[in-house]
C-alpha cells in the first residue's frame, strides 16, 4: 500500500545546533503534508504543515520544505532545544480525502 | 473540555475478553479517525468518520475490530476476543474542514 518513510530512525543534535528531519513519500497525488511532534506517552502535536502548491513554509523556529520531484519532505528546527526531543511523524494526505498516512518516525535527541 | 478526550487511558485486560475505547472529539469537529500505534511504531490507520458519510473501515485489522460514531460525536472503538497482538496504544483524532488533525493522549490496551 502507500507508504511515508523516513531516511533516519534517530537524530542526535546538540542544543542549539539546527535539526533536519528528513521523509520520503509515495504518492504522487498526495496534495498536503504535516508534520507530527509527539513525546512520550503523549498523542501526537501538529506542528506546521504545507500544501502541495507549495515548496516552503516558516513556523516559529520550524521549516517545512516539500520537492515534489523528488518526493520529499523536510522539517527543519532552529536553534534545537531540550524540549525538542520527542519522535517526530510526517504524514501525507492522499488527493483531497482526510486520510492521513503516516511514516515509522524519527526520534530527535538534544544533548546540552 | 477543549481537546479531543479518550477514555479509559489504560486498560489491561486478558486475552479473549471484549474491550471499548472510547473517544470525544473536539465539540464542532465533523471528522473522526481512529489510528493505532504499536511500541516504537508510525500510527497505524484504523477507520475515519465524516460527518453522516459512510465511514472508511478499510484499515480496521478483522472483523474483531468495529466503531461507531453516535449523533457524529462520541465514538467507540470496539475489539472483540483480544489478542495478545492486540497490545497497543489506541489513538483518535478529530478534525474540522480545514484538515488539521488533533490528537488525543491515546488508550494503552494490554492484553495479558
Amino acid at each position: 500500500g502507500e507508504s511515508v518513510g523516513l531516511h533516519l530512525p534517530t537524530l542526535s543534535v546538540q542544543e542549539g545546533d539546527n535539526s533536519i528531519i528528513n521523509c520520503a513519500y509515495s504518492n504522487s497525488a498526495s496534495d498536503y503534508f504535516i508534520w507530527y511532534k509527539q513525546e512520550s506517552g503523549k498523542g501526537p502535536q501538529f506542528i506546521i504543515d504545507i500544501r502541495s502548491n507549495m515548496d516552503k513554509r516558516q513556523g516559529q523556529r520550524v521549516t517545512v520544505l516539500l520537492n515534489k520531484t523528488v518526493k520529499h519532505l523536510s522539517l527543519q528546527i532552529a536553534a534545537t532545544q531540550p524540549g525538542d526531543s520527542a519522535v517526530y511523524f510526517c504524514a501525507e494526505r492522499v488527493g483531497g480525502y482526510n486520510k492521513l498516512i503516516f511514516g515509522a518516525g524519527t526520534r530527535l535527541a538534544v544533548h546540552p | 473540555g477543549a481537546g479531543v478526550s479518550q477514555s479509559p487511558s489504560n486498560k489491561v485486560t486478558e486475552k479473549g475478553k471484549d474491550v471499548e475505547l472510547r473517544c470525544d472529539p473536539i465539540s464542532g469537529h465533523t471528522a473522526l479517525y481512529w489510528y493505532r500505534q504499536s511500541l516504537g511504531q508510525g500510527l497505524e490507520f484504523l477507520i475515519y468518520f465524516q460527518g453522516n458519510s459512510a465511514p472508511d473501515k478499510s484499515g480496521l485489522p478483522s472483523d474483531r475490530f468495529s466503531a461507531e460514531r453516535t449523533g457524529g460525536s462520541v465514538s467507540t472503538l470496539t475489539i472483540q476476543r483480544t489478542q495478545q497482538e492486540d497490545s497497543a496504544v489506541y489513538l483518535c483524532a478529530s478534525s474540522s474542514v480545514t484538515g488539521e488533525l488533533f490528537f488525543g493522549e491515546g488508550s494503552r490496551l494490554t492484553v495479558l
